[in-house]
């Protein structure tokens, strides 16, 4: 069973940066996107970006632009995202998941990981 | 960017009821579409691809259609356990943005 394991929850002051990590078991990066989403309390799925590790193509949504990276280790099959400037809006569950294949739906995701910003 | 619009936000409805949510693309995306269900506090689980194609194990009480700019998710028969948000995403180029969302709540 293919399964996405995320790092655990952080508090973060403003203007800091956060990173997170997200480990894959069961499967591999190999002909598969991985994408970062975010959920703010209440609200609905925010697309952050993408990475497709095998032709090392990456996309970030608009307002995510200069400050968020994606990253993959393969060796060690983990996914990262990295947001700096980070400000209350910020604060929310962020997932990691991982598509059907390179396009497509996304099939597997992390558990989540709750992001808190406060001063 | 595409934008992505679900109707109706909230839909109050009887377990049995047959229910049809909608999405609305802002250009065309083919039958790059999918369906995810999103119940408190877990995360987002996949039902379609390709607008009409059932997820792995999801049951057939669940269909999708659609193409180009409108889709429809049909849940034939609600149980309980499908009281929950729905989302659309498209898939047809970067950024795969996401509709709103429509809650389903029992009426």
């Amino acid at each position: 069973q293919v399964q996405l394991a995320q790092s655990g929850a952080e508090v973060k002051k403003p203007g800091s940066s956060v990173k997170v990590s997200c480990v894959l078991s069961g499967g591999t990066f190999d002909n598969h996107a991985i994408y970062w989403v975010r959920q703010a309390p209440g609200q609905g799925l925010d697309w952050m970006g993408a990475l497709v590790p095998i032709f090392g193509l990456s996309n970030y949504a608009q307002n995510f632009r200069g400050r968020l990276l994606i990253t993959t280790d393969e060796s060690s099959l983990t996914a990262y995202m990295d947001l700096t400037g980070l400000t209350s809006d910020d604060t929310a569950i962020y997932f990691c998941a991982r598509g059907l294949r390179v396009g497509g739906g996304i099939d597997v995701w992390g558990q989540g990981t709750t992001v808190t910003v406060s001063s | 960017e595409i934008v992505m619009t679900q109707s109706p936000v909230t839909l109050s409805v009887s377990p049995g009821e047959r229910v049809n949510l909608s999405c609305r693309a802002s250009q065309s995306i083919r039958n790059h579409l999918a369906w995810y269900q999103q119940k408190p506090g877990q995360a987002p689980s996949l039902l379609i691809e390709a607008a009409s194609t059932r997820a792995a194990g999801v049951p057939a009480r669940f269909s999708g259609s659609g193409s180009g700019t409108e889709f429809t998710l049909t849940i034939s028969s609600l149980l309980s356990e499908d009281f929950a948000v729905y989302y659309c995403q498209h898939y047809n180029n970067w950024p795969y943005s996401f509709g709103q969302g429509t809650r389903l709540e029992i009426k």
